[in-house]
């Protein structure tokens, strides 16, 4: 079943200790990117990957960081957390960059609790 | 700065009425997206729009792009309570890459 998968689903954590959560996706996609949700702000950009080695920043990089060392990974970590880091968390892969053609398909996602 | 915006914000209606929920922004995009979301799952497309003045029909839902393609409106035809959700509009931006912009969305629930 073609997918995008995360991990883990509920996480809450204390503020400043370091925290991945990881993305996989099996649909041999080129980008992959990390939203986040929050109530009224609809999904915010946070990086994003072009393609294996290719990273840039989104609207909202900071205080995230991300690697793509390999196609189908693409994990997001945060290295230092903070409360006004507490939201909810979108992986998404797409076939190629041109997102406007080409549709996204979202993770489940991940609600993230810093306190 | 909110680039896209959603109307209404939330909306509850009785089963068999119809509805439509707008998307506008100052900004002119090469095509938009409509993606429904539902609690505890990440957003799924329903369509995607490219021409200005496009309109797409997907069984009880039409989707209309503005002529100048900076809105969009989407309206549903007796609505069910399969059709609970929120409803995202996403517009691609021409930059180095299609950026896409997501609006705030629109909180639907259709009341048996």
């Amino acid at each position: 079943e073609a997918q995008v998968t995360q991990n883990p689903r509920y996480l809450i954590t204390v503020t400043g200790k370091k925290l991945t959560v990881t993305c996989s996706q099996n649909m041999n996609h080129e980008y992959m990117s990390w939203y986040r949700q929050d109530p009224g702000l609809g999904l915010r950009q946070i990086y994003y990957s072009m393609n294996v080695e290719v990273t840039d920043k989104g609207d909202v990089p900071e205080g995230y960081k991300v690697s793509r060392k390999e196609k189908r990974n693409f994990p997001l970590i945060l290295e230092s957390p903070s409360p006004n880091q507490t939201s909810l968390y979108f992986c998404a892969s797409s076939l190629y960059g041109s997102l406007g053609a080409y549709e996204q398909y979202f993770g489940p996602g991940t609600r993230l609790t810093v306190t | 700065t909110q680039l896209l915006e959603q109307s209404p914000q939330f909306l509850s209606i009785q089963e068999g009425e119809n509805l439509t929920v707008y998307c506008n922004s100052s900004s002119v995009f090469s095509s938009l997206q409509w993606y429904r979301q539902e609690p505890g799952e990440g957003p799924v497309l329903l369509v995607t729009v490219v021409t200005g003045g496009e309109v797409k029909k997907l069984k009880r839902l039409t989707f209309q792009f503005g002529d100048a393609r900076k809105d969009s409106s989407l309206h549903i035809t007796a609505a069910q309570p399969g059709d609970t959700g929120l409803y995202l509009c996403a517009g691609a931006l021409k930059t180095s890459y299609d950026k896409v912009i997501f609006g705030p969305g629109t909180s639907l629930s259709v009341i048996p």
